[in-house]
C-alpha cells in the first residue's frame, strides 16, 4: 500500500469547515483513499472512501486530485465532537486484501 | 454502533504470564482483525482472519497467536507477556462487498488497554 504525508496537528474554530490534506505521491491506480478518525481512547471510526472522483456523505466530503497524488478530506461544519486523530489511508481492494496501514494521522482540534 | 465487544477492556498482568484477549461479533462478518496501538506508531495490524480457522500474520505479529473456532470469536494469545506488549488492543471487523462491490469498511471495537508489569 502507499505511503501517506499529513500533517501532525490542525485547529478550526467551530462552526468553520476543516479541510484535511493528504499526500499520496505514490498511489497506484487500483488503490483506493480512505479517511478515518479516532476520537480519544475509542476505536477509529470510518468515515469516507473514494478512488477517483469526488464523494460526499453525511459526514464529510472526500476531494480527491485530477492526479490523484493528494486529497482532502473536509468537515464542512466543524463541531467540539469532531476533534480527534484523522488517519488517511490508501489500500487496495479486494478479496484476500483487507488490512488497513494507518500512520500517526493529523490531530484535529476545533477550538470553541 | 457495530455489535464488537471486546474483553477485558482492561488487564495489568505481570511479565511471563499468558494473556487472552477475545473479540465478540453479532454482525456476522467475515473478516476480523487485531491490532495495536502505541503513541508515535498509530495502529498496526497484528493478526487478521478471513474465516474460521483461516488466519494470517499482520506487521507485528511475532509474540502472539489467535484463534477463530467460530464466526464470531477471534481470540488474541500472549503466550508469555513482556512489557513491550504494554498497548492498547483494538478489534475490528469487516466485510467484503457482494456483487462486485468493493465497500468494506472496517468497524472497530472500543480496546482493551493490556498492562504489563
Amino acid at each position: 500500500d502507499a505511503k501517506t504525508t499529513q500533517p501532525t496537528s490542525m485547529d478550526c474554530a467551530e462552526g468553520r469547515a476543516a479541510n484535511l490534506p493528504c499526500n499520496h505521491s505514490t498511489i497506484s491506480g487500483n488503490e483506493y483513499v480512505y479517511w478515518y478518525r479516532q476520537i480519544h481512547s475509542q476505536g477509529p471510526q470510518y468515515i469516507i472512501h473514494g478512488l477517483k472522483n469526488n464523494e460526499t456523505n453525511e459526514m464529510a466530503s472526500l476531494i480527491i486530485t485530477e492526479d490523484r497524488k493528494s486529497s482532502t478530506l473536509i468537515l464542512p461544519h466543524a463541531t467540539l465532537r469532531d476533534t480527534a486523530v484523522y488517519y488517511c489511508i490508501v489500500r487496495v481492494l479486494g478479496f484476500g486484501n483487507e488490512k488497513l496501514t494507518f500512520g500517526t494521522g493529523t490531530r484535529l482540534t476545533i477550538i470553541p | 454502533d457495530a455489535g464488537i465487544t471486546q474483553s477485558p477492556r482492561h488487564k495489568v498482568t505481570e511479565t511471563g504470564t499468558p494473556v487472552t484477549l477475545r473479540c465478540h461479533q453479532t454482525e456476522n462478518h467475515r473478516y476480523m482483525y487485531w491490532y495495536r496501538q502505541d503513541p508515535g506508531h498509530g495502529l498496526r495490524l497484528i493478526h487478521y482472519s478471513y474465516g474460521v480457522k483461516d488466519t494470517d500474520k499482520g506487521e507485528v505479529s511475532d509474540g502472539y497467536s489467535v484463534s477463530r473456532s467460530k464466526t464470531e470469536d477471534f481470540l488474541l494469545t500472549l503466550e508469555s507477556a513482556t512489557s513491550s506488549q504494554t498497548s492498547v488492543y483494538f478489534c475490528a471487523i469487516s466485510e467484503p462487498g457482494t456483487s462486485g462491490s468493493l465497500y468494506n469498511e472496517q468497524f472497530f471495537g472500543p480496546g482493551t488497554r493490556l498492562t504489563v508489569l
